[in-house]
């Protein structure tokens, strides 16, 4: 268990409808970042955020937005789904910034995945 | 990812032989490389990190080395164990995470 939580742990939904994923990082660690697994594919980093504020953007659609609260849990919401959003998303966390200097590691979550049907 | 490139997608080895993932990137002020395993349907896990300040970094079987001149870092697994089997990914550090397409190792018993 890596401290890491996520809900929920799937998500069936239809195409055109919103759904907002949750992730609480590990006690301590202010970074989550966001990544989106397709079927057998790699780790797509979507976003960053740092006690409270974006940090970094990666490969995240316009219907795609997060944030993250006071308390340092995140939230990711994904709108106007489409059958290619099926996939397994994952929150990580970390103590630090990554460009903290020798960067840091990151804990990752179960996923949570989502089928759009 | 667009940063990092990975080899080999998918790699057979015989249980006890040794297996090598490489991987290359593009930016030269990236400054931490981990490794990550994961596991069918399950989370990615860190099994070995190196930072840009070392060449090379070993945790029992596993190793890990890194040129910085060449822009390549590399994971090396010793006497593999089917329980090895897994999908690879690596990941170096440059203001976000950039990962590999990751190399599925498959240990034949």
């Amino acid at each position: 268990d890596s401290g890491v939580t996520q809900t929920p742990k799937h998500l069936i939904t239809a195409t055109g409808q919103r759904v907002t994923l949750r992730c609480s990082p590990r006690s301590g660690d202010l970074s989550v970042y966001w990544y989106q697994q397709s079927l057998d594919q790699g780790l797509q980093f979507l976003i960053q955020y740092y006690n409270g504020e974006e940090r970094a953007k990666g490969n995240i659609l316009e219907r795609f937005s997060a944030q993250q609260f006071p308390d340092l849990h995140s939230e990711l919401n994904l709108s106007s789904l489409e059958l290619g959003d099926s996939a397994l998303y994952f929150c990580a966390s970390s103590v630090y910034l990554g460009t903290a200097p020798g960067g840091n590691e990151q804990f990752f979550g179960p996923g949570t995945r989502l089928t759009v049907l | 990812g667009e940063n990092v490139e990975q080899h080999p997608s998918t790699l057979s080895v015989q249980e006890g032989d040794s297996a090598v993932i490489k991987c290359t990137y593009s930016d030269s002020a990236s400054n931490y490389f981990p490794w990550y395993k994961q596991e069918l349907g399950k989370r990615p896990q860190l099994i070995i990190d190196i930072r840009s300040n070392v060449g090379e970094k070993k945790d029992q079987r596993i190793a890990v080395t890194l040129n910085k001149t060449a822009k390549h870092f590399s994971l090396h697994i010793t006497e593999t164990q089917p329980e090895d089997s897994a999908v690879y990914f690596c990941s170096n550090n440059f203001n976000k995470f950039y990962f590999g397409s990751g190399t599925k190792l498959n240990v034949k018993p």
